[in-house]
């Protein structure tokens, strides 16, 4: 077995910052994914990679900046923090070739 | 458009009942499909996947598929307090050249009544 770890758990920002989640996962997995959770719009991924220094774009990567510094982990930036965006951040792993995901608890994200 | 369309919204069962919650994909691309299940407060967790026409059945939990319809569902049966969650289908295009790229649908949230 193995965990995801996310910190913070909760992040409170201000509009126009730049935030920093972090992701660390010890499956020995290839591959790290990085969605965004919204009430009433399912799971959208952001930014995905197959393999250290590896990156990806996924459907909603705009605003957004990634960083894989090894293959346990994978950092989440967001570029400039938007005024009563609420959200809930999710990072995931799975193996090269295996489909299923394993998630972290999310880290909660709200903007004054 | 959403790709991944579930139904319903939100269902509430009487305990020892059963649940049905329903996927229908609009990509003919799609073949391999995954039940989640997200409690509050927790990440979502894989319950099964799918990926051949009939019924898979883990435990109290069935799910079935029809690929020419591009329908998925989920049964689960003698429903507990402890299945209170959000249920999440997601789809796999059947060639996926890079990552394992799930799509997930928003989402159907199962109350389960003492």
């Amino acid at each position: 077995g193995g965990i995801i770890t996310q910190t913070p758990k909760f992040l409170i920002g201000q509009e126009g910052q730049k935030l920093t989640l972090k992701c660390q996962q010890n499956f020995n997995h290839d591959t790290m994914y990085w969605y965004r959770q919204d009430s009433g719009k399912g799971l959208r991924l952001i930014y995905y990679s197959i393999t250290e220094n590896d990156l990806q774009k996924g459907d909603l990567s705009e605003g957004y900046d990634a960083s894989r510094e090894k293959k346990s982990s994978f950092s989440l930036t967001v570029t400039s923090a938007q005024k009563n965006e609420m959200a809930v951040f999710l990072c995931a792993s799975s193996r090269a070739g295996q489909d299923t995901q394993y998630f972290g608890p999310g880290t909660r994200l709200l903007v004054l | 458009q959403q790709k991944v369309q579930q139904s319903p919204e939100s269902l509430s069962v009487p305990e020892g009942g059963m649940a049905s919650l329903n996927c229908t994909s609009s990509d003919r691309n799609f073949q391999y499909f995954w039940w989640y299940r997200q409690h509050s407060g927790e990440g979502p967790k894989a319950l099964m996947s799918i990926f051949s026409d009939g019924d898979k059945k883990e435990g109290r939990f069935t799910a079935h598929l029809n690929k020419a319809s591009l329908h998925v569902s989920l049964h689960i049966r003698d429903s507990q307090p402890s299945d209170s969650a959000l249920y999440f289908c997601a789809a796999r295009k059947a060639t996926n050249s890079a990552g394992n790229k799930l799509t997930f649908g928003i989402g159907t949230r199962v109350l389960v009544r003492p």
